[in-house]
């Protein structure tokens, strides 16, 4: 079975500073998606970023990146320059190429950027 | 808006009592999963439906069950609520196989009390 560890349960930050969210799964895998989600407190799941593990280039969106390390099972997520609406709950998570296979998430990380 | 609706947005009812969460997912989207989300916790993958059929499950207790119908709105029903059940249910979308590395799209929630 595959788990997504998120070793961080709460972080913070400083207005536009950055910060560095960690992930770690475990699969057997060679190729699968991986994910971040953004809870604000309206409780909406939003999508943030996703990587796709044969792609060796970290995906990057906007002020949001990630560091993928493929041997590592290293999915960690960069904010810069951090802003007041970054404030979340922040969700790692795993997806397998088949097609009837679910979505797994990590226990979250509460990042709360401080003005 | 995401476009996965669900219905209703908070419900409060009592123990022993039975509920019916609805879930209309994304145009075009065939696939739909339900998540349970309970406070402060990660996302517990319940059921996946595929054009009407049931596809995975995870883990979804023997007193919960749902469906998808011929317009593939879903619904999740829970019956002999216990104080437990209380948490914030997500559905969420996707377009089935070929969207595989896209994510799902999720609705805004349902956030059921049980008293």
């Amino acid at each position: 079975a595959q788990t997504v560890t998120q070793s961080q349960p709460e972080m913070s930050v400083q207005e536009a500073e950055t910060v560095t969210l960690s992930c770690t799964y475990d699969t057997s895998e060679n190729n699968y998606y991986l994910f971040w989600y953004k809870q604000p407190p309206s409780r909406q799941m939003i999508l943030v970023i996703r990587q796709e593990a044969y792609k060796q280039q970290n995906a990057t969106e906007n002020r949001f990146s990630v560091n993928f390390q493929k041997a590592a099972k290293s999915f960690s997520l960069k904010i810069s320059d951090s802003q007041l609406g970054d404030t979340a709950m922040y969700f790692c998570a795993f997806m397998k190429p088949r097609w009837d296979d679910d979505m797994r998430f990590g226990a979250g990380t509460r990042l709360t950027v401080k003005p | 808006d995401s476009g996965v609706t669900q219905t209703p947005k908070h419900l409060i009812t009592a123990t022993g009592q039975r509920v019916t969460l609805r879930c209309s997912p994304r145009s075009g989207d065939l696939s739909v999963y339900w998540y349970q989300q309970s406070l402060d916790q990660g996302l517990q993958f319940l059921i996946h439906y595929y054009n009407g059929e049931e596809r995975a499950k995870g883990n979804i207790l023997e007193r919960f069950s749902a469906q998808q119908f011929p317009d593939l709105h879903s619904e999740l029903n829970l019956s002999s609520l216990e104080l437990g059940d209380s948490a914030l249910y997500f559905c969420a979308s996707s377009a089935g196989q070929g969207a595989r590395g896209y994510g799902y799209t999720f609705g805004s929630g349902t956030r059921l009390t049980v008293v």
